[in-house]
């Protein structure tokens, strides 16, 4: 199974809301990641996981809080999002990079697009 | 961590092989090169990874100069399937993980 599964598909949400992104992947990867993407931009990082600790956050702004209750599920709490926080916000998966130093690949799960009102 | 430069958009036909091209002029000694397709409203999906000459696997090629200032991507042969945007990413190990800075990308439509 190399599914990354993302739940919901679509979020519309009010900027005094708390609301909650999972995330679920079944292979075994240690490292997992969330990415924002906006239309017809690349994605970009968010936070960095690796076994279950915390290892890069990109200077995210508060009022999204990422959590790592187990290896094979990643949360992403939001609140008091402001419009400009609408995206498709990704998950992805990997194993933890160690030796060799090639990177292992990411398998990204499809997105939440995520519409602040 | 080296940022890499791509064309904005490419037009091809069906059948024919698409070479796009990536500049990383500062990328570092451990920095592998790698290649991502996204369709809209899905994930990026890893295409190939290389670190220098030639590589190959059943859906693409990786041309990588040696002084590995640039890389070229090259589509066998492309279908309307094709049409999604390409991100070449460079980067080294971080904490463990691999951090990418993807790119602007290369939207590219292949045509009937």
């Amino acid at each position: 199974d190399t599914e990354v599964t993302q739940t919901p598909k679509h979020l519309v949400m009010g900027m005094t809301n708390k609301k909650s992104l999972k995330c679920e992947q079944h292979m075994g990867h240690r490292a997992m990641y969330w990415y924002k993407q906006k239309a017809k931009k690349p994605p970009e990082l968010m936070f960095v996981y690796s076994y279950e600790k915390l290892s890069i956050n990109e200077s995210v702004p508060s009022r999204f809080s990422p959590e790592c209750p187990n290896s094979s599920l990643l949360n992403l709490h939001l609140h008091a999002l402001q419009p400009e926080d609408s995206a498709l916000y990704l998950c992805a998966s990997s194993q933890v990079q160690g030796l060799p130093l090639k990177p292992y690949e990411q398998y990204f799960g499809p997105g939440t697009r995520l519409t602040v009102t | 961590l080296a940022k890499t430069t791509q064309p904005i958009s490419m037009d091809s036909y069906e059948g024919q092989e698409v070479n796009i091209t990536c500049s990383h002029n500062n990328i570092a000694t451990n920095d592998y090169i790698t290649w991502y397709q996204q369709f809209p409203s899905q994930g990026p999906r890893f295409i190939i990874q290389g670190y220098k000459t030639k590589v190959t696997n059943e859906v693409a090629s990786l041309f990588i100069p040696a002084d590995r200032k640039s890389s070229t991507l090259s589509l066998p042969r492309v279908s309307l399937s094709d049409t999604a945007v390409y991100y070449c990413l460079v980067g080294a190990p971080t904490s463990g993980t691999y951090k990418y800075i993807f790119g602007t990308g290369t939207r590219l439509k292949v045509l009937a």
